[in-house]
Order: C-alpha cells, then sequence, then structure tokens
C-alpha cells in the first residue's frame, strides 16, 4: 500500500519556467491538500480538494493552480515559478468517512527556483 | 482552530518515556485534539488523537486533562528514530480543513 506519492521528488527552476507537481493516493479518499513548509516554519495550505472537480483556495494561493481530474490525483501548478517558490511542498490526503479526519502525508517535493 | 503552546525542546535518554505537553486553554467542546510529528526532511506523520478519555495506540499515549486544556503525549520506550519535531493541534474532525502546525516541540534522543 504506497499511500500518498509525489513526483518529482527534486526538481531545479529558473526563473519564469512552469512545472506540476504530481500527487496520487491509492486509499479512495476524498479530500486532497497541497501544503508548502518553508525553512524553520510550519506548513502552510496553498489549495485544497473537497472532491473529483472541486478545488479551493488555502491560505497562500497566489502563484498555483491546482486540478483534480481524477479522484486518486491532485496536480499542482506554477506558471511561472519565482524564487519565493523556492521551497517544499507536501500533499496530503484525508478520509470523509470516518470520524477522525487524519491527513497522511506524501515524502515531499523539494523545488529550488534560481 | 484553538491555538496551542508548547516547549520548543526537550530531551529524552533511548529507552526512557518521552512526556511531551501541550496547552490548548481555549480548546472548545467539540474539538479535538490530534498529534502529529515531522521527522527531519520527512511528510508529517500522524501519531494519534483524542477528545476527552485517554488514548493508546501502537505508537504512543494521549493523556487529557478533565477540564481539557491540557494534554501530554507519551512515548512509552523512546527510540533513536523517535527524534523529531512534535505538532499538538487542536481542531474539529469534520470536514476538509487545513492542519495548522505552530512551532512543534523539537524532540532529541539522546543515546
Amino acid at each position: 500500500n504506497a499511500g500518498v506519492t509525489q513526483t518529482p521528488k527534486f526538481r531545479v527552476l529558473k526563473t519564469g519556467q512552469s512545472m506540476t507537481l504530481l500527487c496520487a493516493q491509492d486509499m479512495n479518499h476524498e479530500y486532497m491538500y497541497w501544503y508548502r513548509q518553508d525553512p524553520g516554519m510550519g506548513l502552510r495550505l496553498i489549495h485544497y480538494s473537497v472532491g473529483e472537480g472541486t478545488t479551493a483556495k488555502g491560505e497562500v494561493p497566489d502563484g498555483y493552480n491546482v486540478s483534480r481530474l481524477k479522484k486518486q490525483n491532485f496536480l499542482l501548478g506554477l506558471e511561472s515559478a519565482a524564487p519565493s517558490q523556492t521551497s517544499v511542498y507536501f500533499c496530503a490526503s484525508s478520509t470523509s468517512a470516518s470520524f477522525k479526519n487524519i491527513q497522511y502525508f506524501g515524502a515531499g517535493t523539494r523545488l529550488s527556483v534560481l | 482552530d484553538a491555538k496551542t503552546t508548547q516547549p520548543p525542546s526537550m530531551d529524552c535518554a533511548e529507552g526512557r518515556a518521552a512526556n511531551l505537553p501541550c496547552n490548548h486553554s481555549t480548546i472548545s467542546g467539540n474539538e479535538y485534539v490530534y498529534w502529529y510529528r515531522q521527522i527531519h526532511s520527512q511528510g508529517p506523520q500522524y501519531i494519534i488523537h483524542g477528545l476527552k478519555n485517554n488514548e493508546t495506540n501502537e505508537m504512543a499515549s494521549l493523556i487529557i486533562t478533565e477540564d481539557r486544556k491540557s494534554s501530554t503525549l507519551i512515548l512509552p520506550h523512546a527510540t533513536l528514530r523517535d527524534t523529531a519535531v512534535y505538532y499538538c493541534i487542536v481542531r474539529v474532525p469534520q470536514g476538509a480543513q487545513k492542519l495548522v502546525f505552530g512551532q512543534g516541540t523539537r524532540l532529541t534522543i539522546n543515546p
């Protein structure tokens, strides 16, 4: 059981380049999330989704777009990367089916924008 | 979500019990206490959660005071692999909500 898988694990971009981070979960979870974590700081929510075909903004959505075309996948896009987007990105998922709402996290994607 | 307060760092000897405190004096009646940890460079990992009764699972025990204003996470026999930042989070369990990670407690297990 893989859980939450993020690809790629590492990436270096030049300012202005674009890229897509992929998150895949095999737990049939309804909810999925994208967070970023800057050095020495806690996680901040970028965007989230409550189901296939839905997305919503978190607390730091600017400069990012997301899509949830399939229930198991949640894509995070950077249209024009900036050095301020250098960070570690974590994807998470959770189910609405239990009264626990535990979020399960991927291993992270380390992104550097030069 | 209620605010939590944790000590910034703690040390514990390997094999001993690690007791991590958390204050959440403004917790509401329908909010649960969750604990996560983040081992260096890894994604956060769920440990345990509870409402008002003490809870135990294969990883840890959670002790919540009767007034629910504070709690303690107990790792009964700490190992070097338990070195991590531990986060106490208070929230309602329903819905797709962000996890608010404060500064947490950096726990170092010493050999």
